[in-house]
């Protein structure tokens, strides 16, 4: 089976950066991608990593190590409504057509 | 507005009564899944669908049915709900060979008693 680690909880301060982190023990890795999902709502894709390497998207960039079966999503100038919870998911099955969740990562923006 | 809509939002029932989720999305996307999301265990994946009459199963697919009979709509079936069902389920789509980035819709919170 698929488990994926990640912290239950980060606090920052507004301005500041953070780093949340996965690791995960897999079959048949197709990627990591994260998902944010702020209190009450649906979770919305942030980003896919196939790929080692950095990828940045505006304020967020997400970071895959295959070898080391570890990723990291970095959240730059941090904004109160980044506070929300944060899921990496590893892609697997046959061509990745499957999602596995880690148990979501809190983040606190506090002033 | 391209989006995924879940009926019904919120459900109350009681166990052994059969019940439907429907999903449908207006996206033309292929793939569609469903999932449940319970605290600290974050989302799991029920079932899921490449196309229609394409259906496969998931982590957690007991307990469960589903069918894909158009491209549009997979509902999601409790044939006979159990408390250990009480959860919030969300259906996502995407398109074929892009399922890292799934559109969720809004989430129906179901509670069995």
């Amino acid at each position: 089976g698929q488990s994926l680690e990640q912290p239950s909880e980060v606090t920052a301060v507004e301005g500041a950066i953070v780093q949340i982190n996965c690791t995960y023990q897999t079959s048949g890795f197709y990627g990591l991608s994260w998902y944010q999902q702020h209190d009450g709502g649906a979770p919305t894709f942030l980003s896919y990593n196939a790929l080692d390497g950095l990828e940045e998207t505006g304020r967020f960039s997400s970071f895959l190590s295959r070898s080391d079966s570890y990723g990291y999503l970095l959240l730059q100038e941090l904004q109160m409504k980044d506070s929300a919870s944060y899921f990496c998911a590893v892609s697997t099955g046959n061509a990745g057509n499957m999602l596995t969740f880690g148990g979501g990562t809190r983040l606190m923006v506090k002033p | 507005e391209a989006q995924v809509t879940q009926n019904p939002r919120y459900l109350i029932t009681v166990t052994g009564k059969k019940l439907t989720v429907t999903c449908s999305q207006n996206m033309n996307h292929e793939y569609m899944s469903w999932y449940r999301q319970d605290p600290g265990l974050g989302l799991r994946q029920i079932y899921y669908s490449m196309n229609v009459e394409a259906t496969d199963k998931g982590d957690v697919p007991e307990g469960y049915k589903v069918s894909r009979k158009e491209k549009r709509n997979f509902p999601l079936i409790l044939e006979s709900p159990s408390p250990n069902q009480t959860s919030l389920y969300f259906c996502a789509s995407s398109l074929y060979g892009q399922e890292y980035e799934q559109y969720f819709g809004p989430g129906t919170r179901l509670t069995v008693t």
